[in-house]
């Protein structure tokens, strides 16, 4: 059965801090780990990342993955209190009908 | 704002009752999945459609049913209410032809009492 293990569960940090999120899994026939962001109701999407050793970027954001030691991690740098939302991390095997399984997700609260 | 939406937002049923949940997808896409979220919980993978059959399904009862139409929008149908079911149902949308990118609606907060 595919898993997502995201640590840590909770982390509070001032505005300007950077953190960095983890994301470990155990998928048969890996396709794509997935990051989205949670603030209210519906996660949005953040990155999709295939490749090992590709870093994505999006302005403050990071992710990169590592196919080998099977994890992955996002950066935030320069943190806002904007930021402050739950991220999930999700992988997708090959052959699952693009179903998609969910680690317990990371709070983070950025605080003025 | 994805472009997906879900409605009832909200709903309060009493074990035992039954419920519907609709979801319209976003503009073009074919494919419909629904995942159950519990407090302090990841979202859990109940089923997908995809031209109007089911096309997989996560470790979910019987009760749990869906539909989608022609029109690619979607209903979850849960059946014998139990307390365990009070959750944020979200559904997401997608190409398949790009099933990785699944656009998430707002969700359904369900409160079993």
């Amino acid at each position: 059965e595919d898993k997502v293990v995201q640590s840590p569960l909770s982390l509070v940090v001032h505005e300007g801090d950077t953190v960095t999120l983890n994301c470990s899994y155990e998928v048969t026939n890996f396709r794509s780990l997935l990051w989205y962001k949670q603030e209210k109701k519906a996660p949005t999407f953040l990155f999709m990342l295939t490749s090992s050793g590709i870093e994505k970027k999006s302005g403050r954001l990071s992710s990169i993955l590592d196919k080998k030691e099977l994890f992955s991690i996002l950066n935030i740098t320069a943190t806002q209190t904007g930021d402050s939302a739950i991220y999930l991390c999700a992988v997708e095997g090959v052959g699952a009908n693009s179903k998609l399984t969910f680690g317990k997700g990371i709070t983070l609260s950025v605080r003025p | 704002e994805t472009g997906v939406t879900q409605s009832p937002t909200h709903l309060i049923k009493t074990r035992g009752q039954q419920v519907t949940l609709r979801c319209s997808s976003q503009s073009g896409h074919n494919t419909v999945s629904w995942y159950q979220q519990a407090l302090g919980q990841g979202p859990q993978f109940i089923f997908q459609y995809y031209r109007e059959e089911e096309n997989g399904r996560g470790n979910f009862p019987p009760r749990f049913s869906g539909l989608q139409f022609p029109n690619y929008s979607s209903e979850l149908n849960v059946n014998a209410l139990e307390l365990d079911d009070s959750a944020l149902y979200l559904c997401a949308s997608s190409l398949a032809s790009a099933p990785y990118e699944q656009y998430f609606g707002p969700g359904t907060r369900l409160t079993v009492t």
